[in-house]
């Protein structure tokens, strides 16, 4: 079965650092998004993109995020210079079709900022 | 409601007793109301997507009702296993906030042999 996967699985970085989280969505999916869980809180959206471009975005999602699909399979996350407060489960999701079908969840990648 | 809430927290359960737990939401401006099982260290599965007052959904011992009038949902486990152990989400999204879940804290389901 089709899934989306995540690399890496927990990535340890220094504050200040740039980080870059790499999903592989579902091959035929046209909708991706990224979503974050800080410890003890709710998984919370991040960003939502389709055809190349953002559609929409939460305030978490300030100057600091950027998100890429650098070619047909990858879609990435990257933090220009993380903080402590960056700590947290990051998700890839991916969907077929509009927001009344599921989407498809990766099995995140535990981002620590030391 | 403003926020997606799920209660229990958390809830022990034994070998092949009946549960339920519910989700709620914003009732004005509704969209889809989907539903996740979460074990540790995987990826969120989805179980089932909502829309229609009334809908009630099912797959295997698991089922979900929905009332989008009064803001909330039920997930039903019948015959628990500890196969079902695991932490169960729901996601909100409203027609104005495109593809962008709002999630509940989740019910954590242990069930014991």
């Amino acid at each position: 079965e089709p899934e989306v996967t995540q690399t890496p699985s927990h990535q340890v970085t220094q504050m200040g650092q740039e980080v870059i989280l790499r999903c592989v969505p579902i091959s035929n999916h046209l909708y991706f998004y990224w979503y974050r869980q800080i410890l003890g809180q709710k998984v919370e959206f991040l960003v939502s993109f389709y055809n190349n471009e953002i559609s929409e975005k939460s305030e978490i999602f300030d100057d600091q995020f950027s998100v890429e699909r650098p070619d047909g399979s990858n879609f990435t996350l990257k933090i220009r210079s993380t903080k402590l407060e960056d700590s947290a489960m990051y998700f890839c999701a991916s969907s077929w079709d509009s927001p009344s079908y599921e989407q498809y969840f990766g099995p995140g990648t535990r981002l620590t900022v030391t | 409601i403003l926020n997606v809430e799920q209660s229990p927290q958390s809830l022990h359960v034994q070998e092949g007793d009946s549960t339920n737990f519910t989700c709620s939401f914003p009732s004005s401006n509704f969209y889809a109301l989907h539903w996740y099982r979460w074990e540790t260290a995987k990826s969120p599965e989805a179980l089932f997507v909502m829309t229609l007052n009334g809908d009630e959904k099912k797959k295997g011992r698991i089922s979900a009702t929905l009332n989008t009038k009064e803001g909330y949902s039920y997930l039903y486990i019948k015959g628990s296993q500890p196969e079902d152990s695991a932490t169960y989400l729901c996601a909100f999204n409203s027609p104005d906030s495109w593809g962008k879940f709002q999630f509940g804290a989740g019910t954590q389901v242990v069930v014991t042999p």
